[in-house]
């Protein structure tokens, strides 16, 4: 079992839809949850961050953390083509200190005008 | 408020040679961590730099090595280049004194091996 993993997309979606991505983890003592966006050919870009269980909103984003189920996802609302991009699912677990990310293999979004 | 900068933007070695990437993090921040994208996937931790020591590495052969300077910048130096090294290495900059450990990557270095 990956340590992170993500729908594998693409997923495409109509301009002005609502996009759901979803990410699942292994482990339970995770205590930090990103969302990084990567357009094509570049570095990733932080988007939200959440580390307690319910929503966590930041202007069209949605960040949702549940952590019973071990499942965390990113609600785009309104999407717009310039949303396409690779999303990237992060997770940390800084209990025995550092600070390292363990990624999924992110899903590609592509918002379709 | 500069962000996180690496340098060079794309480099080509060949097999067997011996690469230095580098990175300065952004303002403030005091804690560099490196990975390894390889196409069509997500960054893989190769080791995280504080107070200028290794504090954490991932699953990376020795041949991967880093150093920190007292300007927090770093160092990220392979030896014996493979071809399966060919890949975006990524910095990442955090403060430690924020236990949420928010990571912002700079712009990445293309290495490709020939």
């Amino acid at each position: 079992q990956k340590e992170v993993e993500q729908n594998s997309g693409p997923l495409s979606v109509p301009e002005g839809a609502i996009a759901s991505l979803n990410c699942t983890y292994s482990d339970r003592v995770s205590q930090s949850f990103f969302w990084y966006r990567q357009y094509s050919g570049k570095s990733p870009e932080l988007i939200m961050s959440i580390y307690s269980n319910g929503d966590k909103e930041d202007g069209r984003f949605t960040a949702q953390l549940n952590k019973a189920s071990q499942y965390v996802s990113l609600l785009i609302r309104d999407s717009q083509p310039s949303d396409s991009a690779t999303y990237l699912c992060a997770v940390n677990s800084f209990y025995n200190q550092g600070g390292k990310l363990i990624f999924g293999q992110g899903t590609e979004l592509s918002v379709k005008p | 408020d500069a962000g996180v900068t690496q340098s060079p933007t794309h480099l080509i070695k060949t097999r067997g040679q011996q690469v230095t990437l580098r990175c300065s993090p952004k303002s403030g921040h005091d804690t560099v961590s490196w990975y390894q994208q390889a196409l069509g996937q997500g960054p893989q931790f190769i080791f995280q730099y504080y107070e200028e020591e290794e504090r954490q590495r991932g699953n990376f052969p020795d041949r991967f090595s880093g150093h920190q300077f007292p300007n927090y910048s770093s160092e990220l130096n392979v030896n014996a280049l493979l071809l399966g090294d060919s890949a975006l290495y990524l910095c990442a900059s955090s403060l430690e004194s924020r236990s949420a450990y928010e990571q912002y990557f700079g712009p990445g270095t293309r290495l490709t091996v020939t």
